[in-house]
């Protein structure tokens, strides 16, 4: 299995409060994406990034953003948590642009 | 916006029946792949089809891209409790940078 890790693999937090998601992978690849999966809608991308320092807003980007500091690391913040951004979040890695997705297992978050 | 559409969205079957997903769009993709999610998990590659016309098998499951590389299809012969899961297919466009997927067929094989 790719090596990504996500956390914390669950919160609760409420409404209002910044929340840090953080998506960390050991394999060197270059591209890292943030994706939110909900019931009716499936898999939605939030934002990706296409190297260090280098990230682009997806299809569900308000509300979201996102840094690359390292190869390693992608983190997502929710600078002022809403209830409608309770949801199941997956980081997904990918070597080159025509290989695949690896995921990681999710994190549930839930905003009160 | 490159958009897929699966169907059916769900789908409830007995053991050794067989089975067809299917997933279209009106845009051309570079390529598409077929994912496999399992409750609490996160989505797994089954595979990757990149040609129209390509037709690709994994033991019991036949997956083909449509000539126009707008469609796909999943085939499950004798499906079994193991197959149940969410499928999912996701395409490839221009840039590639980014993978659009579809809803999902949330498939369940009772025993």
């Amino acid at each position: 299995d790719a090596g990504i890790t996500q956390s914390p693999r669950h919160k609760v937090t409420e409404t209002g409060t910044p929340v840090t998601l953080r998506c960390h992978q050991t394999e060197n690849h270059r591209y890292m994406y943030w994706y939110r999966q909900d019931p009716g809608h499936g898999l939605r991308l939030i934002h990706y990034s296409y190297g260090v320092k280098d990230t682009d807003k997806g299809e569900v980007s308000d509300g979201y953003s996102v840094s690359r500091s390292k190869t390693e690391d992608f983190l997502l913040t929710l600078e002022s948590a809403t209830s409608s951004q309770t949801s199941v979040y997956f980081c997904a890695i990918r070597g080159s642009y025509n290989s695949p997705l690896h995921f990681g297992n999710g994190t549930r978050l839930t905003v009160t | 916006t490159q958009l897929l559409e699966q169907s059916p969205q769900f789908l409830s079957i007995q053991e050794g029946e067989n089975l067809t997903v299917y997933c279209n769009s009106s845009s051309v993709f570079s390529s598409l792949q077929w994912y496999r999610q399992e409750p609490g998990e996160g989505p797994v590659l089954l595979v990757t089809v990149v040609t129209g016309g390509e037709v690709k098998k994994l033991k019991r499951l036949t997956f083909q891209f449509g000539d126009a590389r707008k469609d796909s299809s999943l085939h499950i012969t004798a499906a079994q409790p193991g197959d149940t899961g969410l499928y999912l297919c996701a395409g490839g466009g221009g840039s590639n940078y980014k993978l659009t997927f579809g809803k999902g067929t949330l498939l369940t094989v009772n025993p």
